[in-house]
């Protein structure tokens, strides 16, 4: 079965750190892009950022909310994605969901079931 | 800020036809292809259609989209119970350099 789950989550203050991973399993990891979404208690879906798969470099990109404070990494032969966030804000609060890019037409086909973020003091 | 916008809320009877649309602008819907997403209460989103009507193996052919310039459309025919749940479209916005959504539409079977 494909499956993405997350983890990672937790209560943390303003302005400091905290580290998301995404464990795959039930397809080969290295070879999709993986994303990560968050949507704040009680809004929409917000994108936060990707990245790419080795044999497309390995590039990332980040909204403009998120960059220079949130970094995604990836370990292929664990199948783990991971989302560093640094400097956290209170408008970090979230659930924060990893996707993997269906490869075509800029679509998500498998989401995690989430993981939640809450950010105060 | 939400950049694609959608009507709040959208409600029919068990087998009415209900419509949804996401507008947005040159740089998103009218440059890129859209995608929909569903969403029951408390559960990770969904994939509903993809490159604007392909529907993932699943799907019911009772969900098809469209989309006209810097529009979009998502169709529910055969409404039914199950079918309440937030809808959200989205697109990759080619100057944002990000994917954009829109507000969500809440979508009520009466």
């Amino acid at each position: 079965e494909v499956q993405l789950v997350e983890s990672g989550g937790g209560l943390v203050q303003p302005g400091r750190s905290l580290r998301l991973s995404c464990t795959a399993s039930g397809f080969t990891f290295g070879d999709y892009v993986m994303n990560w979404f968050r949507q704040a208690p009680g809004k929409g879906l917000e994108w936060v950022g990707f990245i790419r798969s080795k044999a497309s470099g390995g590039t990332t990109d980040y909204a403009a909310s998120v960059k220079g404070r949130f970094t995604i990494s990836r370990a292929d032969s664990k199948s783990i994605a991971y989302l560093q966030m640094n400097s956290l804000k209170i408008e970090d609060t979230a659930v924060y969901y990893c996707t993997r890019d269906h490869g075509q037409y800029y679509a998500m086909d498998v989401w995690g079931q989430g993981t939640t973020v809450t950010v105060s003091s | 800020q939400s950049v694609l916008t959608q009507p709040p809320s959208a409600s029919g009877t068990p087998g009415q036809r209900v419509t949804i649309s996401c507008s947005g602008s040159n740089s998103n819907i009218g440059s890129n292809s859209v995608t929909w997403y569903y969403q029951l209460p408390g559960t990770a989103p969904k994939l509903l259609l993809y490159n604007n009507n392909q529907r993932p193996s699943g799907v019911p052919d009772r969900f098809s989209g469209s989309k006209s310039g810097t529009s979009a459309s998502l169709a529910i025919s055969g409404l039914q119970s199950e079918d309440e749940a937030d809808y959200y479209c989205t697109a990759w916005d080619d100057s944002l350099n990000g994917y954009v959504f829109g507000t969500g539409t809440k979508v009520t079977v009466l």
